[in-house]
């Protein structure tokens, strides 16, 4: 099974800068790769995700991340970001044939004006 | 379109007292199941998984035990609480063979044993 790290627990940034989340992956061959956010008291919902293809995926909200084979790192970003965007962000990793993600701890980004 | 239940949201229960929560997936059929939970502080755990019914997979050794008694039902059960079970409990499912969907999860349950 994959171990995967997220360096930051705590992110605080100011509304309208950029942010960066980092996450590595211990390395293997074949990956899918997953971004979730967390609001408080709520499920986690799928941000994004790698498969295959293009190394930069985008969400609708504005959140890109890039997967870096050589690196085995598929960090999280936005431009800009908004009070909204408060929550904690889950990386996930899985093998090609596994039956189940795994996670990192999590990093909570708290947006502030 | 499929949806995932997961119930209640909150519950307080004593310590030593009994548990059960339960979730369901509709609009699919032969889903994998997963009970994770979250502590304070601590990310996600998995408790345990299901690719079938009366399949279940414990990843962690604990009190609490998990069944799949139908297709689509998961529960998560435990004859005698103990104050470290305080969490955010989380079901998730996935489609079978999907892994590159991804989780999708059910809205969590708060639980306190006090």
């Amino acid at each position: 099974a994959q171990s995967v790290t997220q360096l930051d627990s705590q992110v605080p940034v100011f509304e309208e800068a950029p942010v960066e989340l980092r996450c590595n992956y211990s390395s293997s061959v074949s990956v899918y790769l997953f971004w979730y956010v967390q609001y408080p008291n709520q499920g986690l919902q799928l941000l994004l995700k790698y498969l295959s293809g293009s190394t930069l995926v985008e969400s609708i909200n504005g959140f890109e991340a890039e997967f870096n084979k050589s690196q085995t790192s598929f960090h999280l970003r936005k431009p800009s970001v908004h009070i909204s965007d408060t929550a904690e962000y889950f990386c996930a990793v899985s093998d090609w044939d596994d039956y189940k993600l795994s996670f990192g701890a999590g990093t909570t980004v708290t947006v502030r004006a | 379109s499929q949806t995932i239940h997961q119930w209640p949201a909150t519950l307080v229960q004593p310590v030593g007292s009994p548990l059960s929560l339960e979730c369901t997936v509709e609009g699919t059929s032969n889903p994998n199941l997963y009970w994770y939970r979250q502590a304070a502080g601590r990310g996600l755990q998995l408790l345990f998984y299901s690719v079938g019914i009366g399949q279940i997979s414990s990843e962690v050794p604990q009190n609490l035990s998990a069944s799949r008694p139908q297709d689509r039902q998961f529960i998560l059960s435990s004859k005698k609480l103990l104050l470290s079970d305080s969490g955010f409990y989380l079901c998730a499912w996935m489609g079978r063979g999907r892994l590159g969907d991804g989780y999708t999860f059910g809205s969590g349950t708060r639980l306190t044993v006090v």
